[in-house]
């Protein structure tokens, strides 16, 4: 099955600053790929995602590249704010299951 | 508004009394899941389903069981709960075409369960 690895496990930004996470993932045939983020005590919630046939999706602040030859993805968080303090898991998904990274935890110094 | 929802959030019980999680969701949504997530290892899927009496094995099945009866309803059960099933638990729902899971997982709030 589909194996997700997540690093860092944790970083730490000043505010302001921007943020990379980075995934790998095992199953070359995975064609979806989310990120979510979970606050401290609440359940997770989808940030932004991406497609296999995208190589790159911006929301604002927060982006995803994809780079499907090596097999890893990133989220990137520009200009990072206090409320950018959480867990964030990426995923892969092959055969209908979603794959999750064990998470990374983010902290923005003020 | 759409949701899933689980309950109880918060249980507390003793090792070896059957314990039942509901999960519904009010989305039409053919595509639900439990997953258990702990520190250091992330969301770890237990079990999930395709659709109505549809039901597969995640990667931490053990001491679980699940049925799927209706849509909406994707109850979790412990027949003999153990201390090391004290976990968060989160039930999910997504929809899919086809045999292809095309959009986002949706969580509900989650599960804390403590078994002593």
């Amino acid at each position: 099955g589909e194996n997700v690895e997540q690093h860092p496990s944790t970083l730490s930004v000043q505010e302001g600053d921007s943020a990379v996470i980075k995934c790998t993932y095992s199953d070359s045939a995975s064609n979806y790929f989310p990120w979510y983020k979970q606050e401290l005590g609440k359940r997770p919630q989808l940030i932004i995602d991406i497609r296999s046939n995208v190589g790159e999706k911006k929301d604002q602040r927060i982006a995803v590249t994809l780079n499907k030859t090596a097999k890893h993805f990133s989220l990137h968080i520009t200009e990072t704010q206090p409320e950018d303090s959480a867990v964030y898991f990426c995923a892969a998904k092959g055969n209908n299951r979603l794959a999750f990274g064990k998470g990374n935890q983010v902290v923005v110094i003020p | 508004e759409a949701q899933v929802t689980q309950n109880p959030r918060y249980l507390i019980t003793v090792t070896g009394k059957k314990l039942t999680v509901t999960c519904s969701q009010n989305m039409n949504h053919e595509y639900m899941s439990w997953y258990r997530q702990d520190p250091g290892l992330g969301l770890r899927q237990i079990y999930y389903s395709m659709n109505v009496e549809v039901t597969d094995k995640g990667d931490v099945p053990e001491g679980y069981k699940v049925s799927r009866k209706e849509k909406r309803n994707f109850p979790l059960i412990l027949e003999s709960p153990s201390p090391n099933q004290t976990s968060l638990y989160f039930c999910a729902s997504s929809s899919y075409q086809g045999q292809v899971v095309n959009s986002p997982l949706h969580f509900g709030n989650g599960t804390r369960l403590t078994v002593t």
